[in-house]
């Protein structure tokens, strides 16, 4: 069953931010929100993650709704480098707790 | 910056040869993961390890073997490779934490051919 709910494709003018959305309704207690891309032909890139709070790093900015059953990843000043999948996972921490990459975002970064 | 690497970007063999898929981590991780990508399936979990000599199924596990002999070191074995087996493969790497610091790195994939 899918945890996330993510709009297919998305697009977002050079230098503008880029908000994308995540559905995560289902979310339990002590599930994490990961956020990660993949640019064509390579493979996914760990962006952020963050449990109850907001989350800044050097990448992006990962908005938890207070209820946690959405979020939003803030690429603050998107690039034509930022064209990528971006997927939203839900998860339990821990080894035996797998990554469950869906189908993503595809935002495409315009000129 | 953490580091995986992987043997091959492009791979090509033929149906019933045995295929070692190779990946290497820098960063001291306890776990490793082989993924397959494939289009509209996204990605799928084949095997990970928590340890060395230690080795958990995932959700694909059926054609393949692994082997991890050193910390560093994950190796995917395709004993028969068959046309099926035509993919993307990525390996991954991570700590272990029940924290939230678990985060997976990727290395940047083997596209195996199988013809």
């Amino acid at each position: 069953d899918a945890k996330t709910t993510q709009p297919p494709s998305m697009d977002c003018a050079e230098g503008r931010a880029a908000n994308l959305p995540c559905n995560h309704s289902t979310i339990s207690g002590n599930e994490y929100v990961y956020w990660y891309r993949q640019i064509h032909s390579q493979g996914p890139q760990y962006i952020i993650h963050g449990l109850k709070n907001n989350e800044t790093n050097e990448m992006a900015s990962l908005i938890i709704t207070e209820d946690r059953k959405s979020s939003t990843l803030i690429l603050p000043h998107a690039t034509l480098r930022d064209t990528a999948v971006y997927y939203c996972i839900v998860r339990v921490a821990g080894t035996g707790n797998q990554f469950y990459f869906g189908t993503g975002t595809s935002l495409t970064v315009i000129p | 910056d953490v580091k995986v690497t992987q043997s091959s970007r492009y791979l090509v063999k033929r149906t019933g040869e045995k295929v070692f898929l190779e990946c290497v981590q820098d960063m001291d991780h306890e776990n490793m993961f082989w993924y397959r990508q494939d289009p509209g399936l996204g990605l799928r979990l084949i095997y990970f390890s928590y340890d060395v000599k230690m080795k958990e199924k995932g959700d694909i596990p059926e054609g393949y073997s692994v082997s991890r002999e050193k910390k560093e070191r994950f190796s995917l074995i395709l004993e028969s490779a068959s046309t099926n087996q035509t993919s993307m493969y990525l390996c991954a790497s991570s700590f272990s934490s029940a924290s939230g610091l678990d985060e997976q790195y990727f290395g940047p994939g083997t596209r195996l051919t199988v013809t």
